[in-house]
Formats: structure tokens, sequence, C-alpha cells
């Protein structure tokens, strides 16, 4: 199975700042990344999907990049809204495993 | 617009059975993969298994293979999860979720998610 890692675990952030979140793939997966959004007691929302690509809806805040085993999600001003946590989902080859999660929340 | 409802959850004891259920609506079910995702309290989010639209292809995390099937009706629109001999580790949040299959860029993401359904396993 392919491992995902994220980092940090936690971080604490102020409205208005970037904020960059990592993915590691314990294998490449190509491209076949996404980024989930979850808010306590709630399900995941779909954020970025294929490594950069910008799910309908989403603010254009949110930007993705990476490839091969590496990728990043940037939310380039915080807003207090996306005070949750983040996972990323590899989706090259099942299980589609999740990475364990980045919790961001209010310096 | 797109509703995925989970219903089935509840507490069992430990080696108990439970079937989970998903009902689909706002869109043409029987066209799409289907998945369920799980979350323990307070931990993070882990793929349990998914199903082709036909049901000739099926996927499982190796943590629940032999113990838990996945199954869907498309007639009556709906994914099913039936779990035995389940174990203290299967607590959890569980969702069900529409997994899209993007051609250009290549992409396979979980678009819509069901509110998810509690599982407890206790004796």
């Amino acid at each position: 199975d392919i491992q995902m890692t994220q980092s940090p675990s936690s971080l604490s952030a102020s409205v208005g700042d970037r904020v960059t979140i990592t993915c590691r793939a314990s294998q490449s997966i190509t491209r076949y990344l996404n980024w989930y959004q979850q808010k306590p007691g709630k399900a995941p929302k779909l954020l970025i999907y294929a490594a950069s690509s910008l799910q309908s809806g989403v603010p254009s805040r949110f930007s993705g990049s990476g490839s091969g085993t590496d990728f990043t999600l940037t939310i380039s001003s915080l807003q207090p809204e996306d005070f949750a946590t983040y996972y990323c989902q590899q989706s090259y080859s099942t299980p589609h495993t999740f990475g364990g999660g980045t919790k961001v929340d209010i310096k | 617009e797109v509703q995925l409802v989970e219903s089935g959850g509840g507490l069992v004891q430990p080696g108990g059975s439970l079937r989970l259920s998903c009902a689909a609506s706002g869109f043409t079910f029987s066209t799409f993969w289907m998945t369920w995702v799980r979350q323990a309290p307070g931990k993070g989010l882990e793929w349990v298994a998914n199903i082709k639209q036909d049901g000739s292809e099926k996927f499982y995390v190796n943590s629940v293979r032999g113990r838990f099937t996945i199954s869907r009706d498309n007639a009556k629109k709906s994914l099913y999860l039936q779990m035995n001999s389940l174990r203290a580790e299967d607590t959890a949040v569980y969702y069900c979720a529409r997994e899209d299959i993007v051609v250009v860029p290549s992409a396979k993401r979980l678009s819509y998610w069901g509110q998810g359904t509690l599982v407890t396993v206790s004796s």
C-alpha cells in the first residue's frame, strides 16, 4: 500500500497568513493527489484534485502543486473559515490512502 | 442536488455484524464508482473500500478484507457495507462518497460525501 505522510500535523496561523502544507507519497503517484478540508462534525470537502486543479466553487486562495512523490497545498491568505483539518489522498492505486491530516488553528 | 444519506450505524458487540446503507439521489447512481471512508473518534480519515459501477470490481483496505463486503443495488440507488466479525478498532463514523473519474486531467476524486453514520463496537 502507498503511505501518505503529511507535515506538519498541526500549525497555528493568523488571518491573512500564507499557509503551506506538504504531503509525501511512499512511491510515485504521478499527479493522482487530492486535498480535502474537514471541519469538526462535518464530512470532508474536496478542494483540489489532480494535484493542482481547483474543485468548482472553491476559493482561488487555495492552490496545489507537485507531482511524483511530493505535493503542497497552499492557502495564500488564511481566512477565518479556513481553520480546519486538511487531508491529502492518493488515488493512484487502491487502497486510496489518506495522509494523517494537518490541523490549522488560530494563533 | 446530489445527496448521499447513510444509515444503519449503532452499537454492536465485538464479533457482531452490522450492515450500513447509503441512499443516493440527484445523480445517475449506476454510472459512478462508490466508496466507503471511515474516521475513528478524534482520528484521521481511512479509505475502506470501493466498488465499480456494475459491482464487478471491489477493492478493500487490508484491515477489513475478509470481514467487510461492499455491494450496491443500482435499481434501488443504494450502496451497502456488510461488516462482520467487528472489532473495537472498527469504531468510527462511516461515510459513503461518490468517486468521480476525470479524464483531463487524469483524476479520481471523492466529490460528494454523506453526513456519516456512527458505528460503535463495544461490550
